[in-house]
């Protein structure tokens, strides 16, 4: 059964860097038609996707966040990471990384059918 | 942007059909995913590309998508039904999600 989970501090001082990681385990990142999501919910709010990457480093971001989100993959230690710069108090969420499925290779269709326990990280000094 | 407008509440009485809409410009044109989600808990895959579901999910779980409107329906609904219900949706290369709907079972 694959299995997600985030890991990375749950503290970060505003203007700072957000640095989370999802190790992947039950399955091979590398998996065709797999790309690897990152989601974040705010507490009390809706859910808002961050970004999505390929085992081959194809990234794509929500364009709201995209000046300030990198999202990279290591397919040696079956994980990707997140990293959110200038965080602000409005960035505190739950981060969920999730897996993408995009069924033959299509964006339209896709679908989040695997997620992590998520973490809390709170933006604050 | 593309938004997707979701009702924020929903109560249904048990064993009664909750249809819970998702409305968005040309939605029927693209695929919608449904999850839930209980209190605490990370989100479920409920029903993908409009009418599948995924393995594990029960038949009472059903969707449509046409006009500018798709709907997530539960018929027979169970006190375990009650969550949050988001929508989502692909617009070009953006994925979004509707503000969740809160489906009471009392």
């Amino acid at each position: 059964q694959l299995q997600l989970q985030e890991s990375g501090p749950g503290l970060v001082k505003p203007s700072e860097t957000l640095s989370l990681t999802c190790t992947v385990s039950g399955g091979s990142i590398s998996t065709s038609n797999c790309y690897w999501g990152w989601i974040r919910q705010p507490p009390g709010k809706g859910l808002e996707w961050i970004g999505s990457i390929y085992h081959s480093g194809s990234t794509y971001y929500n364009p709201s966040l995209k000046s300030r989100v990198t999202i990279s993959v290591d397919t040696s230690k079956n994980q990707f990471s997140l990293k959110l710069t200038s965080v602000i108090a409005a960035d505190t969420a739950v981060y969920y990384c999730a897996r993408h499925y995009r069924d033959g290779g299509y964006l339209t269709g896709s679908y989040f059918d695997y997620w992590g326990q998520g973490i809390l990280v709170t933006v604050s000094s | 942007s593309y938004e997707l407008t979701q009702p924020p509440s929903l109560s249904v009485s048990p064993g009664q059909t909750a249809s819970i809409s998702c409305s968005g410009d040309k939605l029927g044109d693209k695929y919608v995913s449904w999850y839930q989600q209980k209190p605490g808990q990370s989100p479920v895959l409920v029903i993908y590309q409009d009418t599948k579901r995924p393995s594990g999910i029960p038949e009472r779980f059903s969707g449509s998508n046409s006009g500018n409107t798709a709907t997530l329906t539960i018929g027979g609904t169970q006190p375990m039904d009650e969550a949050d219900y988001y929508c989502q949706a692909w617009d070009i290369s953006t994925g979004v999600f509707g503000p969740g709907t809160k489906v009471t079972v009392l």
